[in-house]
């Protein structure tokens, strides 16, 4: 059964720092890995989708790289902003013919100005 | 701008009602889901639906049933309300073919039974 986990569970730093969450899954076989981000009360927001050949995406200040073989992700995040405050969130969706996509609990990230 | 749309964002019910969640998408997926979202517990599938008039139970079905009757909408029925339903509701969508993207979701539903 393919679980996934996110460390840590939460993060608070200071505008303008670098930053990286973690996310690990573990069954390697996967299609695809997605990041969202999801605001207090609000829906989910699709940030970066990496399909299972690919190593890493970027949208802005956004990177995501995938290691399948290991089981891990990481979300990278430049220069962070009091807007970056939210939760994110990994999921992938398995191979085998599930149609699911398997969550990790979040990382709670706060950016204190 | 494709979207998936909730009808509503706040629901308050009383215990026993029937409680229909609807959620349609304008993206001409096949597969569409309902998650439930509780503090600590993290999103957890209820029920899905690859194909008009199909359905598979998630991880958490009790309680629930749903119904797809057209491609774009999928609705989830709370036969009788309790309150261990109150939760924030969460509907998707994706394309059948993984390698062609991923999930778009909803705004939520957040439903109380009192």
């Amino acid at each position: 059964k393919q679980e996934v986990t996110q460390i840590p569970a939460a993060l608070s730093v200071p505008e303008g720092e670098n930053l990286v969450l973690n996310c690990s899954f573990t069954d390697s076989a996967i299609y695809n890995l997605q990041w969202f981000r999801q605001d207090p009360g609000k829906g989910l927001t699709s940030l970066l989708l990496i399909q299972s050949s690919q190593r890493e995406q970027t949208s802005g200040r956004l990177n995501a790289s995938l290691d399948k073989s290991s089981g891990r992700s990481t979300l990278y995040i430049a220069a962070s902003q009091p807007g970056d405050s939210a939760t994110y969130l990994c999921a992938v969706r398995a191979q085998g013919g599930s149609e699911k996509l398997v969550f990790g609990k979040g990382t709670k990230l706060t950016v204190n100005p | 701008d494709v979207k998936v749309t909730q009808s509503s964002r706040y629901l308050v019910k009383r215990t026993g009602e029937k409680v229909f969640l609807e959620c349609v998408q304008d993206m001409d997926h096949e597969n569409m889901f309902w998650y439930r979202q509780d503090p600590g517990l993290g999103l957890r599938l209820i029920y899905f639906s690859y194909d008009v008039k199909m359905k598979e139970k998630g991880d958490i079905p009790e309680g629930y049933s749903v119904s797809r009757e057209k491609k774009e909408r999928f609705s989830l029925i709370l036969e009788s309300a309790s309150t261990n339903q109150t939760s924030m509701y969460l509907c998707a969508s994706s394309l059948r073919t993984a390698g062609r993207g991923g999930y778009t979701f909803g705004s939520g539903t957040r439903l109380t039974v009192v």
